[in-house]
């Protein structure tokens, strides 16, 4: 079974500034998904960015970009510019391509939650 | 395009009744998944349904049950509801799961469940 760890349970920056956010993952597929979603206090998961490991190329989506490392087995998320709009819970996920046969769908992290200092 | 939706949003039930939520997803996603949120477990999958069919299954006893009609609605059940199976239950639409098919959950804002 594939596990997620997110090793950060809190992590602040300032309005304007960059972080990091980090995601490791343990696996014995060699394809799969990788996902960041945001789930802010409403409560509405919110997908940011997403990042197929056949692909070398790291995935970026405007202020958000993931540095993967597939040999490592480690997803990072880097918020560029930080907004207040950015503060929220983020869960790194996994989902495997081979569907069918025991648990599948998307296995999270416990999360990460992100405060903006104004 | 409208987005996943979910039925009710709150709900609050007795131990040992039993509870319907209900998910639409997005307009020509056909694969529907359920998730249970809880402070101490997390997000936890619950099953996927494709085409009709369910496709996978998460580590949860058969009390957990869901059923997907041809129009791609989804609805799970709970019968026999335990204090622990407070949660927010949030379903998520993709395009497809199969091999080569688009992998982008879409979530839905959930349903908070509170048994008493």
């Amino acid at each position: 079974a594939q596990t997620v760890t997110q090793s950060q349970p809190e992590m602040s920056v300032q309005e304007a500034e960059t972080v990091t956010l980090s995601c490791t993952y343990d696996t014995s597929e060699s394809d799969y998904y990788l996902f960041w979603y945001k789930q802010p206090p409403s409560r509405q998961m919110i997908l940011v960015i997403r990042q197929e490991a056949y692909k070398q190329q790291n995935a970026t989506e405007n202020r958000f970009s993931v540095n993967f490392q597939k040999a490592a087995k480690s997803f990072s998320l880097k918020i560029s510019d930080s907004q207040l709009g950015d503060a929220a819970m983020y869960f790194c996920a996994y989902r495997s391509v081979y569907s069918g046969g025991g648990a599948d769908g998307l296995t999270f992290g416990k999360g990460t939650h992100l405060i903006i200092q104004p | 395009k409208a987005g996943v939706t979910q039925t009710p949003r709150y709900l609050i039930k007795t131990r040992g009744q039993q509870v319907t939520l209900s998910c639409s997803p997005i307009s020509g996603h056909r694969s529907v998944s359920w998730y249970q949120q809880t402070p101490g477990q997390g997000l936890q999958f619950l099953f996927e349904y494709f085409s009709e069919t369910q496709r996978n299954k998460g580590n949860f006893p058969g009390r957990f049950s869901g059923r997907q009609f041809s129009n791609s609605r989804s609805e799970m059940n709970v019968s026999t509801l335990e204090l622990g199976d407070s949660a927010l239950y949030l379903c998520a639409s993709s395009l497809s799961g199969l091999a080569g098919g688009a992998y982008e959950q879409y979530f839905g804002p959930g349903t908070r469940l509170t048994v008493t």
